[in-house]
């Protein structure tokens, strides 16, 4: 069974910092690329970063560009997202999402871990 | 950027109704355009990818149609599980975009 669980998420005031981690299991890792994507409260999803296979592919929102990395330990199964300089406006809960992996789906995420809430505020 | 644009943003039914929701792209994206349902507090969940591909497990009342610009989700049959938002998403190239939502509600 596919598994992704992010972990990490808290409260941290602004200018802060926050790292979000999301632990696969149940594929090869190393075979799909992986995206966040944040939901701020009672708004739509927005899609924040996303990488690819080995890395070497990276892709960021301009929301975030600057403030965000995302990296990945595929020898842990591990997806990570450092969060940097937060805003009130990064607040969100943020999902890891695996994409379909197959070519003619393009860039579809098939799976989703359950969320981590990050919270940016005073 | 391409802007997806979703409408209506919510519509009331009542189960057995026929629900039809649109999603139009800001610039032709062929058949990359995907669908997904979320509950409160739960993930999305992929229901359609490829602008009318199933995906495993979703029920065959839902279908997706279009390419280009203008693409259609519709559940031809809505049960009480239905009730949810729908997002498209085109998978076209990056940055990855959403539409702003369908909320399905009760009548």
């Amino acid at each position: 069974e596919v598994q992704l669980v992010e972990s990490g998420g808290g409260l941290v005031k602004p200018g802060g910092s926050l790292r979000l981690s999301c632990a696969a299991s149940g594929f090869s890792f190393s075979s799909y690329s992986i995206n966040w994507v944040r939901q701020a409260p009672g708004k739509g999803l927005e899609w924040v970063s996303s990488i690819s296979r080995s890395s070497t592919y990276i892709y960021y929102a301009d929301s975030v560009k600057g403030r965000f990395t995302i990296s990945r330990d595929n020898a842990k199964n591990s997806l990570y997202l450092q969060m940097n300089s937060l805003r009130p406006e990064d607040t969100a809960v943020y999902y890891c999402a695996r994409e379909k992996g197959i070519p003619v789906a393009g860039a579809v995420l098939v799976y989703w871990g359950q969320g981590a809430l990050v919270t940016v505020s005073s | 950027d391409i802007q997806m644009t979703q409408s209506p943003s919510s519509v009331s039914a009542s189960v057995g109704d026929r629900v039809t929701i649109t999603c139009r792209a800001s610039q032709g994206i062929s058949s990359w355009l995907a669908w997904y349902q979320q509950k409160p507090g739960k993930a999305p969940r992929l229901l359609i990818y490829a602008a009318s591909s199933l995906q495993s497990g979703v029920p065959s009342r839902f279908s997706g149609s279009g390419s280009g610009t203008d693409f259609t989700l519709t559940i031809s049959s809505l049960q009480p599980e239905d009730f949810a938002t729908y997002y498209c998403q085109q998978g076209e190239s990056f940055p990855l975009t959403f539409g702003g939502g369908t909320k399905v509600e009760i009548k």
